[in-house]
């Protein structure tokens, strides 16, 4: 198993361009999340979802949407980027099942200039 | 969600046992404890996770007190590798799963060789 998987690795983007940020997991995990953190701060929950068709706001969402169509995937796209929303973003998925732990991709470092 | 409270850095000689503390006062009886790691920029990791008894598995114990207060992670035997931000989380299972894991700042662990 490849376990989650984030493309693009790093990105650099204008003020008010836009972008999709992918996120995979190959592990049919009903459960899966995006956070964000910023240098030197623990990580903030953006959107989560807990199926295919269901999505949900976390902590921060604002500047952000989801959608998730598969299983598989849920992307993260950022509309009118602001400087704001430079952050190193982490795609993370689970069973859902009570106890069970979040795995989580290797991220998608973003600066927004 | 009650909050957590830990050491921002803690070193600890390569070989031995590495404790890490966690406050959670305000914890409330359905709350679990868990424990993540973040090494450098990667994704954070689970390590271990608890309710009301002590767990051990192939990485790390979690001690809780009877009170559930607070909690020690131990890493019996430190290597250079467990260098990391450690994370203690207190997440309340809801039905719609554990979409709300809150991470604070960490204790940042350095393995002295």
């Amino acid at each position: 198993n490849a376990g989650v998987t984030q493309t693009p690795k790093f990105r650099i983007l204008k003020i008010g361009q836009s972008m999709t940020l992918q996120c995979t997991q190959d592990m049919n995990h009903n459960y899966m999340y995006w956070y964000r953190q910023d240098p030197g701060m623990g990580l903030k929950l953006i959107y989560y979802s807990v199926g295919a068709g269901i999505t949900d706001k976390g902590e921060v969402p604002n500047g952000y949407n989801v959608s998730r169509s598969t299983t598989e995937d849920f992307p993260l796209r950022l509309e009118l980027a602001a400087p704001s929303q430079t952050s190193v973003y982490f795609c993370a998925s689970s069973k859902g099942v009570a106890g069970n732990e979040q795995f989580f991709g290797p991220g998608t470092r973003l600066t927004v200039l | 969600d009650a909050k957590t409270t830990q050491p921002p850095s803690m070193d600890c000689a390569e070989g031995r046992a590495a404790n890490l503390p966690c406050n959670h006062s305000t914890i409330s009886g359905n709350e679990y404890v868990y424990w993540y790691r973040q090494i450098h920029s990667q994704g954070p990791q689970y390590i271990i996770h608890g309710l009301k008894n002590n767990e051990t598995n192939e990485m790390a114990s979690l001690i809780i007190t009877e009170d559930r207060k607070s909690s020690t992670l131990i890493l019996p035997h430190a290597t250079l590798r467990d260098t990391a931000v450690y994370y203690c989380i207190v997440n309340l299972w809801s039905n719609f799963g554990n979409e709300k894991l809150t991470f604070g700042t960490g204790t940042r662990l350095t393995i002295i060789p």
